[in-house]
């Protein structure tokens, strides 16, 4: 199994902040790998798909890259509704393996 | 409007079985790979299983191999997930999850239905 690991595990920031969550994978997943975030007692909500692609409906503000085992993904100007849990998931293989998740918190 | 509405959650004791329901609507379904996704108390997203648009594709996480059976009933647009032999490491919210063809993520999620497995 494919085995993904984000860092940090929490982290605390201030609105206006940029942020990077890094996300790395055991073997290379090429492109596969998607961002989401959930809030809590929410189902988790799809940002970025295939790395880099912003999902429709998704404020610019977030962005995504990498490929192969080493992924970012990236809020250039945090906003109050952006605290939340952000996870990392690779769709090359089954099973379709989560990071374990970043906590998102206001500083 | 893409819907997923999870059902069948409960209390259950060890070793009992549950099954979850999925109903879909705002899209055609049967086009679709489907997912259940499940979440522990406090915890990160597990992937529990997938299957192929016409069910003859079927996959899962090995902690459940051989007690759970996820199936479709692509005319009543529907998702199910039977769990039998429950442990209390099956407790979590489960999610249903469309997938996308070709990118593999998992585009429009249901609600969740809790499921708690104890004596």
């Amino acid at each position: 199994d494919i085995q993904m690991t984000q860092s940090p595990s929490s982290l605390s920031a201030s609105v206006g902040d940029r942020v990077t969550i890094t996300c790395r994978a055991s073997q290379s997943i090429s492109n596969y790998l998607n961002w989401y975030q959930q809030k809590p007692g929410k189902a988790p909500k799809l940002l970025i798909y295939a790395a880099s692609s912003l999902q429709s409906g998704v404020p610019s503000r977030f962005s995504g890259s990498g490929s192969g085992t080493d992924f970012t993904l990236t809020i250039s100007s945090l906003q109050p509704e952006d605290f939340a849990t952000y996870y990392c998931q690779q769709s090359y293989s089954t099973p379709h393996t989560f990071g374990q998740g970043t906590k998102l918190e206001i500083k | 409007e893409v819907q997923l509405v999870e059902s069948g959650g409960g209390l259950v004791q060890p070793g009992g079985s549950l099954r979850l329901s999925c109903a879909a609507s705002g899209f055609s379904f049967g086009t679709y790979w489907m997912s259940w996704v499940r979440q522990a108390p406090g915890k990160g997203l597990e992937w529990v299983a997938n299957i192929k648009q016409d069910g003859s594709e079927k996959y899962y996480v090995d902690s459940v191999k051989g007690r759970f059976t996820i199936s479709r009933d692509n005319a009543k647009d529907s998702l199910f997930l039977q769990m039998n032999s429950l442990r209390a490491e099956d407790t979590a919210v489960y999610f249903c999850a469309r997938e996308v063809i070709s990118t593999w993520d998992f585009d429009y999620w249901g609600q969740g239905t809790l499921v708690t497995v104890s004596s």
